[in-house]
């Protein structure tokens, strides 16, 4: 188990829709990460928040939007669904100091678009 | 921006035989972090090895070990005495050291099959 939270772990939906992909990080990271897997693909960086400040992006669609409460929870909102935006949706969470530098995954929200 | 590299994308080990996994990347940067990632079919991402640059001494993880060599920028992994249990995709991921800039970049991945 590694402290990282995601809900819902499975979702369908269709094509126009709009979803919230939640995650919880692990207790006392500040950091939270966003990855997108396509269907037999790597894992594609889509966006960073620290303390609830975004602080990295990388190829997040317009469609979609990130944020971080107070709280550190962060929420995925994926809107406008087309077919290919099915997909494993990853969060992890890690500490900002040097410590040993790994991100913590949680299992995944595996999004279907019909 | 850094860019990793897997050139299997399949490869296949009788159980108990030894495989290697290649892994390259490309970075202008001294200080960083090497991982390799197994996610089973379970899609779960599970560290398996971590390499800081700055220490000269491959990792070993019980069967799993690496030869990290920094000049060519290379890291690939070597499971030993391949278990059923080893089945998965394996990732290649880069993390910089650098404030700022701590998001891990993966490679493609290589799909590992035990034959039994």
């Amino acid at each position: 188990d590694s402290g990282v939270t995601q809900t819902p772990k499975h979702l369908i939906t269709a094509t126009g829709q709009r979803v919230t992909l939640r995650c919880s990080p692990r207790s006392g990271d500040l950091s939270v990460y966003w990855y997108q897997q396509s269907l037999d693909q790597g894992l594609q960086f889509l966006i960073q928040y620290y303390n609830g400040e975004e602080r990295a992006k990388g190829n997040i669609l317009e469609r979609f939007s990130a944020q971080q409460f107070p709280d550190l929870h962060s929420e995925l909102n994926l809107s406008s669904l087309e077919l290919g935006d099915s997909a494993l949706y990853f969060c992890a969470s890690s500490a900002l100091d040097r410590g040993t530098g790994e991100l913590f995954f949680g299992e995944g929200s595996r999004l279907t678009v019909l | 921006a850094q860019t990793v590299t897997q050139s299997q994308p399949e490869m296949s080990v009788q159980e108990a035989e030894t495989v290697t996994l290649s892994c390259t990347y490309d970075t202008s940067e001294s200080d960083y972090y090497l991982f390799w990632y197994k996610q089973p079919p379970s899609r779960q991402m599970i560290l398996v090895i971590r390499q800081e640059a700055y220490k000269q001494q491959n990792a070993t993880e019980n069967r799993f070990s690496v030869n990290f060599q920094k000049a060519a920028k290379s890291f690939s992994l070597k499971i030993s005495d391949s278990q059923l249990g080893d089945a998965a995709m394996y990732f290649c991921a880069y993390r910089s050291a650098a404030f700022g800039n701590e998001k891990l970049t993966f490679g493609t991945g290589t799909r590992l099959t035990i034959i039994p």
